[in-house]
């Protein structure tokens, strides 16, 4: 198994400021992942962290508003930028250690809010 | 691309009462299957997973069966208690698309004493 931490837990900021949120992985991981789950909504795929490359981002998601970074296999940030109160939301990280049957593994999340 | 559709609206019943969520899904290749809950103020933890046809996953007194044919993976309890109180997410992991995770929309669990 993996247990993945985050920081910050939550964070209240100002509309056009960044945030840069860390998850560390207490285990080397093949795949993380971040994704967003907006207040009473399901999670949504932001991007795959790819280790020392750029992110794969979804689509309705960009690198210049989601920056991702992965410099080692257990550690992975996400910056949200130029926030606006629609940035609102708990971000979160996940990591899995093989292939598709395998567990992804989640971290608390982190509670953004933005005014 | 592959979905995950999950029975709409809150399920709201009494202690020691049959808990039955719907879950559907869509997908081109063969998804493996996972539910997730989170309780109150907390990430998410998998509660059950399956990763081929006719296989049942079961944790914590909940099952979830892989049906190919219906397409579905319904999670049953047969008698819940107020500490299953939670959201529960019916997942798929892609197999064409690096495995990543699609979630159903979530379904509100509150259990009555």
């Amino acid at each position: 198994s993996a247990v993945i931490s985050q920081k910050p837990s939550r964070d209240i900021c100002q509309r056009g400021t960044s945030l840069t949120i860390q998850c560390q992985v207490d285990s080397q991981v093949t795949m993380m992942f971040w994704y967003r789950q907006q207040p009473g909504q399901s999670l949504t795929l932001i991007a795959t962290a790819n280790q020392g490359s750029e992110a794969t981002y979804e689509s309705g998601f960009v690198i210049d508003k989601f920056p991702i970074s992965r410099p080692n296999l257990t550690f992975s940030t996400l910056t949200v930028s130029n926030m606006s109160p629609e940035d609102s939301s708990i971000y979160l990280c996940s990591g899995r250690m093989g292939g598709r049957g395998d567990t992804q593994y989640f971290g608390p999340g982190t509670r953004l809010t933005v005014l | 691309g592959d979905s995950v559709t999950q029975m709409e609206g809150p399920v709201t019943l009494s202690e020691e009462a049959f808990l039955t969520i719907n879950c559907t899904y869509t997908a081109t290749g063969y998804p493996s299957l996972f539910w997730y809950v989170q309780y109150p103020g907390e990430g998410l933890q998998l509660l059950l997973k399956a990763t081929k046809a006719d296989d049942k996953g079961s944790n914590k007194g909940f099952e979830a069966t892989y049906r190919k044919e219906t397409t579905s993976f319904h999670l049953e309890k047969g008698s819940v208690q107020v500490s299953d109180s939670a959201v529960y997410f019916c997942a798929l992991s892609d197999p064409y698309g690096n495995n990543r995770l699609a979630f159903g929309k979530g379904n509100q669990v509150v259990v009555i004493p």
